[in-house]
C-alpha cells in the first residue's frame, strides 16, 4: 500500500526566510510519480509540480525548487525568500504507475500549513 | 470561464434534505473526480468517471449520488447526510483516466446540521 507521510503539520515564517516542506513516501512500485499542491485559502488545489520515480534531478521553479531522494524515499520542497502570498497548506502526493490506466489515484499526505508572517 | 468551476461555493443544509453539487470543467478533459477533504484528515477519492462512465465509486455511502451526463459535468447529490458528511467537497479533472495531472476545482465547503 502507498503512504505519504508530512510530519510537519503546521509551520510559521518570517517573510524572507527559507522554509523547507518534508514528504515521506511509500511505495512497493518502481515507478510512481509525485506532486506537490498547494492550497490557499480560496479552496483550490493549485498543481505545482510532478516528478516521475526514474528522474531524480532536483527541480527549480523560482523561488521553489524541489529534493528528491529515492534513497531516504523523500520529495521535499523548499521555498526561496518566502512572501505573505505563499501562506497556504501545501500537499504532497504519491501516483503508482498501474498498468490498466489506474494511475490517477493519487495518495495525499495530510497536508503542511504554512504561515508567512509580514 | 476557465479551468473547473464549482457551485455552489458554500451549502448549509439539514440531515432530511436534498441538495447537489455541481461541478464544471472548460479543458475538454475525459476524466473527472469527486474528493472529500475533511479537517485533519488526507483528500480521499470518492468517485472516478471516464468518458461519462463510473470507473470508480471508493466505498462511499449511498447517501452520495454522482451523475456525469457529459465530459464537461459532474453532479453530487446528496440525501439524508449526516454531520460527518461535513467537509469540503472538491471535484477535480484530467486529460484521460490514466493521466494523474489533475486540475482542482475551488471545491464546495458543505455544513450538514
Amino acid at each position: 500500500a502507498q503512504k505519504v507521510t508530512q510530519a510537519q503539520t503546521e509551520i510559521s515564517v518570517v517573510e524572507k526566510e527559507d522554509v523547507t516542506l518534508d514528504c515521506v513516501y511509500e511505495t512497493r512500485d518502481t515507478t510512481y510519480y509525485l506532486f506537490w499542491y498547494k492550497q490557499p485559502p480560496s479552496g483550490e488545489l493549485v498543481f505545482l509540480i510532478r516528478r516521475n520515480s526514474f528522474d531524480e534531478q532536483n527541480e527549480i521553479s523560482g523561488r521553489y525548487s524541489w529534493n528528491f531522494q529515492k534513497s531516504t524515499s523523500s520529495f521535499n520542497f523548499t521555498i526561496t525568500a518566502s512572501q505573505v502570498v505563499d501562506s497556504a497548506v501545501y500537499f504532497c502526493a504519491l501516483s503508482e504507475a498501474e498498468s490498466g490506466g489506474s494511475n490517477y489515484k493519487l495518495t495525499f499526505g495530510k497536508g503542511t500549513l504554512l504561515t508567512v508572517n509580514p | 470561464e476557465t479551468g473547473v468551476t464549482q457551485t455552489p461555493r458554500h451549502l448549509v443544509m439539514g440531515m432530511t434534505n436534498k441538495k447537489s453539487l455541481k461541478c464544471e470543467q472548460h479543458l475538454g478533459h475525459n476524466a473527472m473526480y469527486w474528493y472529500k477533504q475533511s479537517a485533519k484528515k488526507p483528500l480521499e477519492l470518492m468517485f472516478v468517471y471516464s468518458l461519462e462512465e463510473r470507473v470508480e465509486n471508493n466505498s462511499v455511502p449511498s447517501r452520495f449520488s454522482p451523475e456525469c451526463p457529459n465530459s464537461s459535468h459532474l453532479f453530487l447529490h446528496l440525501h439524508t447526510l449526516q454531520p460527518e458528511d461535513s467537509a469540503l467537497y472538491l471535484c477535480a479533472s484530467s486529460q484521460d483516466q490514466g493521466d494523474n495531472e489533475q486540475f482542482f476545482g475551488p471545491g464546495t465547503r458543505l455544513t450538514v446540521l
